[in-house]
């Protein structure tokens, strides 16, 4: 079982429509969790970041964690063609690299 | 002020020779990681530097190696190309915190 799983997709979905991305992990030492969004041909870019279990809302994106359930997610809402992307989830236990989810493809139509 | 840069930005080479990537951080971090990304197993760490010292590597061969200098820039090698090293290998710098990893845009190398 790996650390940290992620579905690939791909997910298309209508511009204005509500996504729900999420993961599942492994390890219970993790504590932070960070959701990066990455374009065709660039580096990765820290979307949103979470310290332990809640919430946190951004705008039009809501990060949420769940440590009893070792599950995350990403929601965004009124989905907008450039949000056209790879997400990917990542998470550390603090003092140990980053651990990424293989990331999921995502397509909103206009 | 100026991103994570690396070099080349794309790269062709031949099975069984060696190729050098070059990474320069942010001003002012000192740590840096290198990410091998690819289809099927996503991003995978190969290791960390920070003042000059490998503080962390991943479950990689030593045919994968790098090195940090003074001023924080960094390379890595692979000797010994393989097929199988077909990837975009990713640069990240960070001021310290795992929410400060910046990363560049990769190079993307071909073994043919």
């Amino acid at each position: 079982q790996k650390e940290v799983e992620q579905d690939p997709g791909p997910l298309s979905v209508p511009e204005g429509a509500i996504v729900s991305l999420n993961c599942t992990y492994s390890n219970s030492a993790f504590q932070y969790f960070m959701w990066y969004r990455q374009y065709s041909r660039k580096g990765p870019e820290l979307l949103m970041y979470t310290y332990s279990s809640g919430n946190k809302e951004d705008g039009r994106f809501t990060a949420q964690v769940d440590k009893s359930s070792k599950y995350i997610s990403l929601f965004i809402r009124d989905s907008q063609p450039s949000d056209s992307a790879t997400y990917l989830c990542a998470m550390t236990p603090g003092n140990t690299p980053l651990v990424f989810g293989k990331g999921t493809r995502l397509s909103v139509i206009a | 002020k100026a991103g994570v840069t690396q070099t080349p930005r794309y790269l062709i080479k031949t099975r069984g020779q060696q190729v050098t990537l070059s990474c320069s951080p942010i001003s002012g971090h000192r740590s840096v990681s290198w990410y091998q990304q690819t289809p099927g197993q996503g991003l995978q760490f190969l290791f960390e530097y920070f003042s000059e010292t490998q503080r962390n590597k991943g479950n990689f061969p030593g045919r994968f190696s790098g090195r940090q200098f003074s001023n924080s820039r960094s390379e890595m090698n692979v000797s010994t190309l393989e097929l199988g090293d077909s990837a975009l290998y990713l640069c990240a710098s960070s001021g310290g915190t795992p929410l400060g990893y910046t990363f560049g845009s990769g190079t993307r190398l071909t073994v043919v």
